[in-house]
């Protein structure tokens, strides 16, 4: 079965500096995809970036960059430069595609991250 | 151009009772998929609706159930409420790229069941 796995459940970061936050996951599948989602405590999940399976490059959105190792199966989410409005709940998700074209998201348990100023 | 917009957005009722909760999907979109998050916990995954249909249902009971109209609107019902359906509830809707199919959420609805 398909699974993500958030070790941290929570972080701190001070602001302006860079912070990791874990992902592993397990999959037999060869195609799949991985999504990083910011959810505030107003409780919208927020898109940030988004991996594929077979994209050879590191997928980069502004101040978030995704650091694919395939070989070890992680998926962590790096922010760049943090600033207090992203103190948040962070989740890792998959994309499980399932049969007739369809797909579900599999979500991690989440980080919760607080950046001081 | 709206995002995912989802009714109401609290909710409190009583165990046994039946709940609606509603979803309009982004514009462009024609699937929807309804989440169920508990608290301190990542979303699961309810059902998929699509072309009006029901396509996937994840490990939830038949009290469950939904329903997609033709403008790809979507409702979510649950019956017999139980204490443990407290919850926040997420529509996301899809149909955008179909090779990233990224889901995009709605702000949720919080159901507190006494």
């Amino acid at each position: 079965a398909q699974k993500i796995t958030q070790t941290q459940p929570g972080m701190f970061v001070q602001e302006k500096e860079a912070v990791t936050l874990d992902c592993t996951y397990d999959t037999s599948d060869q195609s799949y995809g991985l999504f990083w989602y910011k959810q505030p405590s107003s409780g919208e999940m927020i898109f940030l970036i988004y991996q594929g399976s077979y994209d050879e490059q590191n997928a980069t959105e502004g101040r978030y960059s995704l650091n694919f190792q395939k070989a070890r199966k992680s998926a962590n989410l790096v922010i760049s430069a943090s600033q207090l409005g992203d103190s948040a709940m962070y989740f890792c998700a998959m994309r499980e595609d399932l049969s007739g074209g369809y797909n579900k998201l599999i979500f991690g348990a989440g980080t919760r991250l607080a950046v001081h100023p | 151009d709206a995002g995912v917009t989802q009714s109401p957005t609290h909710l409190i009722k009583t165990r046994g009772q039946q709940v609606t909760l509603r979803c309009s999907p982004k514009s462009g979109h024609d699937t929807v998929s309804w989440y169920q998050q508990a608290l301190g916990q990542g979303p699961q995954f309810i059902f998929q609706y699509y072309e009006e249909e029901e396509r996937q249902r994840g490990n939830f009971p038949d009290r469950f159930s939904g329903h997609q109209f033709p403008n790809y609107s979507s409702e979510l019902n649950v019956n017999a409420l139980l204490l443990g359906d407290s919850a926040l509830y997420l529509c996301a809707s899809s149909g955008g790229d179909r090779e990233v199919d990224e889901q995009y959420f709605g702000p949720g609805t919080r159901l507190t069941v006494t």
